[in-house]
């Protein structure tokens, strides 16, 4: 398996621009999460899935991001508009369950100027 | 709150030498827990993991050691490589969500 898939890999917009940042979890994971990655803030859950379904979108900062889980092998995660302080590193993960471990992609890097 | 904390933010070591790295945690329901292991410019890969039920798991240089009444868990590297430097995650799990901790930057020195 390739593993968790994310792009781009890299994002620079301006503020006030839509960013769309997409996910492929790996193939028969049926958990999908979202996490930024800040120094301030470390490692964040923003939001996950269960078969699709959103469980827990409490980390999400503001009513500007959203996520969708369309399919079991898609995600995305949008900001709009996008701020400066949005800048960070997202990683999209994915599991099987209980007492599995998470397998992280290798994160969308966003610069918003 | 910070329910997962590794209070120590950068560790050195000299290769071959045993690196250790702590991780506390608050939430007594948590019963899963593992440790992360990130290069730049990648994400976290897992490391090693431990249930409740145990207090010791080993695999190859790594072992970690869980200490259910303090709230503790470490993992032990031995002999570190120069290859180990990165920046250490653990985790806690008391479901379907982990809880990570603030990050170690392991720097082994040949």
């Amino acid at each position: 398996d390739a593993g968790v898939i994310q792009s781009p890999r890299h994002e620079v917009t301006e503020m006030g621009q839509e960013v769309t940042l997409r996910c492929k979890p790996i193939s028969g994971h049926d958990y999908l999460f979202w996490y930024r990655q800040t120094m301030m803030r470390g490692l964040e859950l923003l939001i996950y899935f269960n078969n699709n379904v959103p469980i827990d979108d409490s980390g999400m900062p503001e009513d500007r991001f959203s996520a969708k889980m369309p399919n079991a092998s898609f995600s995305t995660l949008k900001i709009q508009p996008s701020e400066p302080r949005d800048s960070a590193v997202y990683f999209c993960a994915s599991f099987l369950g209980y007492n599995s471990p998470l397998h992280f992609g290798n994160g969308t890097r966003l610069t918003v100027t | 709150d910070q329910q997962v904390k590794q209070n120590s933010p950068s560790l050195s070591v000299q290769e071959g030498r045993i690196s250790i790295l702590n991780c506390d945690y608050t939430n007594s329901m948590f019963d899963y827990f593992l440790w992360y292991k990130k290069y730049p410019a990648e994400g976290p890969t897992f490391l090693i993991s431990i249930s409740s039920i145990k207090d010791k798991n080993e695999d190859g240089r790594f072992t970690v050691f869980l200490n259910k009444s303090a709230k503790h868990l470490s993992l032990h590297i031995v002999p570190s490589q120069p290859g180990d430097s990165a920046v250490y995650f653990c985790a806690a799990s008391g479901g379907n969500m982990l809880t990570f901790g603030g990050g170690t930057r392991l720097m082994v020195k040949p």
